[in-house]
Formats: structure tokens, C-alpha cells, sequence
């Protein structure tokens, strides 16, 4: 079964960007699966934020497009999500997962809480 | 892009059952939609897959108290019987479209 493991810096400043990766054990990012990033505000519900296949292809949120840029490493058989310009709105659970052929999310990471704050 | 819509909270009874909806915008009635548990304090949990003609698909591990259905229309169900203090969780809906992805606002679920 496979499993997935967030890790990144639990703060970042304004203005700064949040940088985080999601290792994949259990599987190979190599699989047809694609790969993606929901977040979850403090008290609020879930965000899908964007996703990728292990060719490179990306697919993004229109609100979070220009921030964005998700990248995979299939020799770490891990992937990662950049978001620049952050604010104290971007402070949420970010959680990864994996999503299956068919287009659902099945497996999901445990969730990194990232503060945006000076 | 489709939009889901689900009643923010709900409540039943300890050893009863529980209908919890979510619809899908018009246009999109056809739409595979998956449910997701979130205990307090934990990740999400896929548990499963509903299609329009109510055809449903369960993750691992997910008790038989829990099953999909659908409606002829645009509704997607998840029922829970046999109410266990466990379920106490917010419940998600969730669909894709070739370059989206959206979940529902989430179902509060109260055991009582």
C-alpha cells in the first residue's frame, strides 16, 4: 500500500515562498497515476491547488496559476510544489496525494501545517 | 467547470443511519464523484467512488456499514448505517473535469 509523506518548512514569511515535497513510498511515481496538492485553511475545508503526471504534465488552479509550479523527480520517486508571493491567506494544511487511473484521489498524505507570518 | 454543493452539517443517532447528499451543478449530472472522510485532527480518507447510474467503489479497509448511491438526476449519496461514534467526521465530495478538480464544502456529521 502505498504511503505519502509531506515535509517542508512549518513557517514562512510574506512574501517568501513555501516550498514542500511529498515522498512517495510503497509505489513508483512512475505509475499511471497522477500526483497532486490539496491544502485545508485552519477551520475550513479543502483546495485542490494543482497536479502532476510523472511525464511532467501540470494541471493548475486558476486562482493559484501564476504563484505555482509543481515538479516531480522519479529518481527520488518524490514530487514538489513551489508557491511564491505567499500571504498570511496561504497558511493552511497542505496535504499530497495520489490520484488514481480512473481520476479519483485515493491515498493521501498525512498533512504539513505551513504558518505564513513574520 | 462543475460545482458541488453539500449541506454543512447533519446529525443522527448512535446505531442508526444517515443519508448524506451531494449534487452536482447543472451540466454535470454525469459526473463520477468521490467521498472523503476527515476525522477531527486527521488527513482525509478516500472511501469511495459513486457513477451516475449509482454504481459505487470502495477504498481499502472501508467497513460495510458504508455505501454510494445516486439518484436519476444530479445527486450523489453516502450512507452510513449502524452509526458509530467513529463517524463523527466531516464527510467531502469531490469531481474532476479535464483541467479541474473541486470538492464540496464538506457535511459536518454529528453522532448523538
Amino acid at each position: 500500500q502505498e504511503q505519502l509523506q509531506e515535509s517542508g518548512p512549518g513557517l514562512v514569511k510574506p512574501s517568501g515562498t513555501l516550498s514542500l515535497t511529498c515522498a512517495v513510498s510503497g509505489g513508483s511515481i512512475r505509475s499511471s497515476n497522477w500526483w497532486t496538492w490539496v491544502r485545508q485553511p485552519p477551520g475550513k475545508g479543502l483546495e485542490w491547488i494543482g497536479e502532476i503526471y510523472h511525464s511532467g504534465s501540470t494541471k493548475y488552479s486558476p486562482s493559484l496559476k501564476s504563484r505555482l509550479s509543481i515538479s516531480i523527480d522519479g529518481s527520488k520517486n518524490q514530487f514538489s510544489l513551489k508557491m511564491t508571493s505567499v500571504t498570511a491567506a496561504d497558511t493552511a494544511l497542505y496535504y499530497c496525494a495520489r490520484i488514481s487511473p480512473i481520476g479519483v484521489i485515493d491515498f493521501w498524505g498525512q498533512g504539513t501545517l505551513v504558518t505564513v507570518s513574520s | 467547470q462543475p460545482v458541488l454543493t453539500q449541506s454543512s452539517s447533519a446529525s443522527a443517532s448512535l446505531g442508526s443511519s444517515v443519508k448524506l447528499t451531494c449534487t452536482l451543478s447543472s451540466g454535470h449530472s454525469d459526473y463520477i464523484i468521490a467521498w472523503h472522510q476527515q476525522q477531527p485532527g486527521k488527513a482525509p480518507r478516500f472511501l469511495m467512488k459513486v457513477e451516475g447510474g449509482g454504481l459505487y467503489n470502495k477504498g481499502s479497509g472501508v467497513p460495510d456499514r458504508f455505501s454510494g448511491s445516486s439518484s436519476s438526476g444530479a445527486e450523489r449519496y453516502l450512507t452510513i448505517s449502524n452509526l458509530q461514534f467513529e463517524d463523527e467526521a466531516d464527510y467531502y465530495c469531490a469531481t474532476w473535469d479535464t483541467d479541474t478538480r473541486v470538492f464540496g464544502g464538506g457535511t459536518k456529521l454529528t453522532v448523538l
